[in-house]
């Protein structure tokens, strides 16, 4: 079946340190990728996501490009500020139409002044 | 532009007692609705999923239950908690159109159970 499989935590870095949380996925077809990010004691919000090969989803700074070649979607950032302190998912959508979201089981980032 | 409220925000329950987690989406229509379990320091798992009103899919065997009254609200019951049941629960929705489409979740609903 489908599956994501993420880095294991925690991640800790200096600011302004550069940023890499590792995501690979299997997955049937052409699924499409996400990557949340959960503060304490909040929901997850959307990050980024790509919907097809080589794209590259970006915002705030962060990057992940679509890899079909190698199955992955890793998470990057050139900077880290402490702000960015939360927990990150990689997910997936099946593209078979199930509806169901596929997660990793996330990545703690802990970003040290 | 839509948005998705859960409540309570808190919860203190006793082993035993029932359970009612509501979660209603505002700005949408027959929205795909998701509820989610986090336990402390683990990744989500995905309880039920409903596509339509009346139609609930569940995920994981166990106490909990779920309905779809109204085309955008999900509720999440329990007739007797168990200890195991704490957690964050995490409403979810999205577009029934396409894998594509991006799940959006509300703010979640901290359970402790006792």
């Amino acid at each position: 079946g489908d599956s994501v499989t993420q880095m294991e935590g925690p991640v800790t870095l200096s600011e302004e340190a550069f940023l890499t949380i590792n995501c690979t996925y299997t997955a049937t077809g052409y699924p499409s990728l996400f990557w949340y990010v959960q503060y304490p004691g909040e929901g997850l919000q959307l990050l980024l996501k790509a919907t097809k090969a080589d794209d590259k989803g970006s915002n705030k700074g962060f990057e992940a490009t679509y890899r079909k070649e190698t199955t992955s979607f890793h998470l990057e950032k050139g900077s880290v500020q402490v702000s960015d302190s939360a927990v990150y998912f990689c997910a997936l959508s099946p593209s078979s139409g199930t509806y169901k979201y596929i997660f990793g089981t996330g990545t703690r980032l802990k970003v040290l002044a | 532009s839509q948005t998705i409220h859960q409540w309570p925000a808190t919860l203190v329950q006793p082993v035993g007692s029932p359970l009612s987690l509501e979660c209603t989406v505002e700005g949408t229509s027959n929205p795909n609705l998701y509820w989610y379990r986090q336990a402390a320091g683990r990744g989500l798992q995905l309880l039920f999923y409903s596509v339509g009103i009346g139609q609930i899919s569940s995920e994981v065997p166990q106490n909990l239950s779920a309905s779809r009254p109204q085309d955008r609200q999900f509720i999440l019951s329990s007739k007797k908690l168990l200890l195991s049941d704490s957690g964050f629960y995490l409403c979810a929705w999205n577009k029934l159109a396409s894998h594509t489409d991006t799940q959006y979740f509300g703010p979640g609903t901290r359970l402790t159970v006792l």
